[in-house]
């Protein structure tokens, strides 16, 4: 079964840090992959997605994500940190075939003033 | 805003009574997916209907029960609740007709159920 793992359930940057999130998927096709980011008492909010058209993938709020297939991973990364980036962040792949998603455990993003 | 909205917010309940969730998605979407979130089973996927038929089944139990209208709102049931059940209920929507596979899910804002 497709599946992710989020290395990482607790991650605490200073503001102004970088901010990395790791993900590595599980496929043995090209995966289809989401980062969701969700903020205390609120629903999941789509960051960004990859669809194979590049593998660098821009996103909201100034992240982005780079799909390695060679390392099958697909990490979140943003190069200044801020209070508001503190939340919970979700990877999830879609398996080859219209099929739900499926998530990661999460990583909770602390940022330290 | 995500479109998609979900009643009650908040449901406390006692162990073995019965709950009903609703969903009504954004507009256009015929795909609803239901997901439970609890701090240790993370984010479990649950059920997903479209247009109104069962499209896939993920780690939902036999106590709990869904379906969606010809409205394409969508209630999910749990009974005989146990203290386990207690969660966050999400429930998402995609784009029209199940979309592309690269389309997202668009999340409400959920309903937490506490089990008491």
């Amino acid at each position: 079964a497709q599946s992710v793992t989020q290395l990482g359930s607790h991650v605490s940057v200073s503001e102004g840090a970088l901010v990395l999130l790791r993900c590595n998927y599980s496929s043995s096709v090209p995966p289809y992959l989401f980062w969701y980011v969700q903020y205390p008492n609120q629903g999941l909010q789509l960051l960004l997605k990859y669809t194979s058209a590049a593998t660098l993938v821009k996103g909201i709020n100034g992240f982005e994500a780079e799909f390695k297939k060679s390392e099958t991973s697909f990490h979140l990364t943003k190069p200044s940190a801020h209070m508001s980036d503190a939340a919970e962040y979700f990877c999830a792949v879609r398996p080859a075939g219209n099929t739900p998603l499926v998530f990661g455990k999460g990583t909770r993003l602390s940022v330290i003033a | 805003d995500s479109g998609v909205t979900q009643t009650p917010k908040h449901l406390i309940t006692a162990t073995g009574q019965r709950v009903t969730l609703r969903c009504s998605p954004r507009s256009g979407d015929l795909s609803v997916y239901w997901y439970q979130q609890s701090l240790d089973q993370g984010l479990q996927f649950l059920i997903q209907y479209y247009n109104g038929e069962e499209r896939a089944k993920g780690n939902i139990l036999e106590r709990f029960s869904a379906q969606q209208f010809p409205d394409l709102h969508s209630e999910l049931n749990l009974s005989s609740l146990e203290l386990g059940d207690s969660a966050l209920y999400f429930c998402a929507s995609s784009v029209p007709g199940g979309g592309p596979l690269d389309s997202p899910l668009h999340f409400g804002n959920g309903t937490r159920l506490t089990v008491t």
